[in-house]
């Protein structure tokens, strides 16, 4: 069975700091993976994708991803925390021989960036 | 850009009331998608969509139906609402994925209380 885990449901992190949201997966074969973040009371936006090709993945708002098969991971980083960057971040699985899009969302960590 | 509305923000109802929550989207898009998103637990899907007419089950039915009569609108009914339905819903879209993994884009999210 797919599944998605996100080991820490909280990750603080000084302004300007670097940081990383870990997330680990569990498929059967190869994975399509995804970053989603959620701003308090919006819906969830769209980050970034890991499809193939290059292991690192950039996305929006400066963040960028590592896929690593060995350790099947897919941590989200990015070089310089903002205040901005506190919200609740998503990774989620999709196996690539499903033949519909659904996912599997880890449970969430939350980030929150100190001035 | 690629909008996805929900009919409502935040809904009170009562214990055993019928309830409708109503997802529009504006691309034209094959799938569609409702989770619930409870602390802790991450997003689960209820049901999903890929076409007119046509759904599938999630991970968490049970309680819940759903009705897409028209491409760009999937609604989900809870038919007897109940306490532990309390939650946040989300309805997300998405392009069909055979062979690739087009990113979901998700509503703002309804906050349903039942009391």
């Amino acid at each position: 069975a797919q599944s998605v885990a996100q080991p820490e449901d909280q990750v603080n992190v000084a302004e300007g700091n670097p940081l990383t949201v870990k997330c680990t997966y569990s498929v059967s074969g190869n994975p399509y993976l995804f970053w989603y973040v959620q701003y308090p009371n919006r819906g969830l936006q769209f980050l970034l994708k890991y499809i193939t090709g290059d292991n690192l993945v950039k996305g929006s708002y400066g963040f960028e991803a590592e896929f690593n098969k060995s350790q099947t991971s897919f941590h989200l980083k990015k070089p310089s925390a903002l205040v901005s960057d506190s919200a609740l971040y998503f990774c989620a699985v999709r196996d690539r021989g499903g033949a519909t899009n659904k996912l599997i969302f880890g449970t969430g960590t939350l980030l929150a960036v100190q001035p | 850009d690629v909008k996805v509305t929900q009919s409502s923000r935040y809904l009170v109802k009562r214990t055993g009331e019928k309830v409708f929550l109503e997802c529009v989207q504006d691309m034209d898009h094959e799938n569609m998608f409702w989770y619930r998103q409870d602390p802790g637990l991450g997003l689960r899907l209820i049901y999903f969509s890929y076409d007119v007419k046509m759904k599938e089950k999630g991970d968490i039915p049970e309680g819940y139906s759903v009705s897409r009569e028209k491409k760009e609108r999937f609604s989900l009914i809870l038919e007897s609402a109940s306490t532990n339905q309390t939650s946040m819903y989300l309805c997300a879209s998405s392009l069909p994925t055979i062979g690739y993994a087009y990113e979901q884009y998700f509503g703002p999210g309804t906050r349903l209380t039942v009391t």
